[in-house]
């Protein structure tokens, strides 16, 4: 299986702030990569896919990129709506797997 | 729209078989590329991948659950489901299914997740 380890586990950020997060993978998964964001009692949302690609109606303010085995998701002037989780997750090859996911929280 | 809905039993013992349903719309399962996968989530902790049916009925199971799951398929009623056997205490999670509408893409719209409990 790959594994994909995510930092940090926890974040804490002032509005307006750039955040990022990081996935590593165990092996090159060639951009077969998606960014999840969780609010609290909520299903995940789709945020980003192949590693770089914004998905439909999400906020310029969030942009991946990276490529083989490291991967970023960056979160530009932080807005009060951002607070949630963040999952990574690899869909190169099965069994597909998710990073153990980072709490952004308002500083 | 897209959009989701898992069903399921609430409360279950253990040894029993969890059975999950999940109805959509907005899409169909006989189109080509697309699939519904299974993901499930304990309470405060991480998401698991369990498995996906596609298009053309081919299904991916995570092999960490060995041979407990069955995934399938109503085409004509946009539904797919999902039967996990012999559960015990570990399987207590929130359920999601969720769209891929690419072969090789990530699940681009989830649904609200059902919540299932093994419990004695």
């Amino acid at each position: 299986d790959i594994q994909m380890t995510q930092s940090p586990a926890s974040l804490s950020a002032s509005l307006g702030e750039t955040v990022t997060i990081e996935c590593r993978a165990s092996e090159d998964i060639y951009n077969g990569l998606a960014w999840y964001q969780q609010k609290p009692g909520k299903s995940p949302q789709l945020l980003i896919y192949n590693a770089n690609s914004l998905h439909t109606g999400v906020p310029s303010r969030f942009s991946g990129s990276g490529s083989g085995t490291q991967y970023s998701l960056k979160i530009n002037s932080l807005q009060s709506e951002d607070v949630a989780s963040y999952f990574c997750q690899q869909y190169y090859d099965y069994p597909y797997t998710f990073g153990a996911g980072t709490k952004l929280e308002l500083k | 729209q897209v959009t989701l809905k898992e069903s399921g039993p609430g409360i279950l013992q253990p040894s029993q078989t969890l059975s999950l349903t999940c109805t959509f719309s907005g899409f169909s399962l006989s189109t080509y590329g697309m699939g519904v996968g299974w993901i499930r989530q304990p309470s405060g902790k991480g998401l698991e991948w369990l498995a996906n049916i596609w298009w053309d009925d081919d299904k991916y199971y995570n092999p960490s659950l060995k041979n407990r799951l069955t995934i399938s398929k109503d085409t004509s009623n946009n539904q797919a489901f999902l039967k996990i056997t012999n559960v015990d205490t570990a399987d207590t999670a929130t359920y999601y299914c969720a769209r891929i509408a690419d072969y090789s893409g990530p699940f681009d719209y989830w649904g609200q997740g059902v919540m299932v409990t093994v419990s004695s």
